[in-house]
């Protein structure tokens, strides 16, 4: 079972360039989540995705864009790469929107901004 | 104050100790509450998942609530090198309008 599957698992970048992050769930899940993890700041909501067609800032959406493409898949873009964006990045999906549905999680993409 | 407060560790216990992870938090509306286990270089992957307050076990975890002190914990028994991992613990009210707070996970190294 392949659950959450996020591609790349790592890349470095120059800052100034963009790069697109994939996603994808198998669960058939309607929800989907963009997370970045940074020592010492734990998790934090970059955007989600309730459901497809729709798309909602989360705690730290600046520098980001995102694009639900259909009910499987769930980008996220940055346009102009910074270092303050080296991070790992989690994609994550859940059943429903309800926050009492729990999240399930893919492996990560590595990012280093030079 | 953070909403969702945990001790960043690492907690370090021999193979075979009782364990205990605990969050504390700030919201009194959170009713749902769930523990993830992340392996370095993984994903967290949902351990515990519990509603409201009491106790639940599973094998050799158990995960505990108190609402009136808005107290979360884990207990591992038995503890094995393989437990060794970050624990993230994760809340919400469950409606339809929030999305689930996470703590920022305590590190533990269970030794052989």
């Amino acid at each position: 079972n392949a659950g959450v599957t996020q591609t790349p698992k790592f890349q470095v970048l120059k800052t100034g360039q963009s790069m697109t992050l994939q996603c994808a769930q198998d669960m058939n899940h309607n929800s989907m989540y963009w997370y970045r993890q940074d020592p010492g700041m734990g998790l934090r909501l970059i955007y989600y995705s309730a459901s497809e067609g729709t798309t909602d800032k989360g705690e730290v959406p600046n520098g980001y864009n995102v694009s639900r493409l259909n009910k499987r898949e769930f980008s996220l873009r940055l346009e102009s790469a910074a270092p303050s964006q080296t991070s790992v990045y989690f994609c994550a999906s859940s059943l429903h929107r309800d926050s009492n549905q729990p999240q399930h999680f893919g492996d990560g993409t590595r990012l280093s901004i030079l | 104050q953070k909403e969702v407060e945990q001790d960043p560790g690492p907690l370090s216990v021999p193979e075979g100790a009782i364990v205990s992870l605990n969050c504390t938090y700030s919201n009194s509306a959170f009713q749902y509450f769930m523990w993830y286990r992340q392996y370095s270089r993984k994903g967290p992957e949902l351990l515990m998942y519990t509603y409201s307050s009491g106790n639940k076990e599973d094998g050799r975890f158990t995960a505990q609530v108190d609402k009136s002190s808005k107290y979360i914990s884990l207990f591992i028994r038995d503890s094995q090198p393989s437990d060794s991992a970050t624990y993230l613990c994760a809340m919400s009210d469950g409606s339809g309008y929030s999305t689930l707070t996470f703590g920022k996970g305590t590190m533990l190294l269970v030794s052989p």
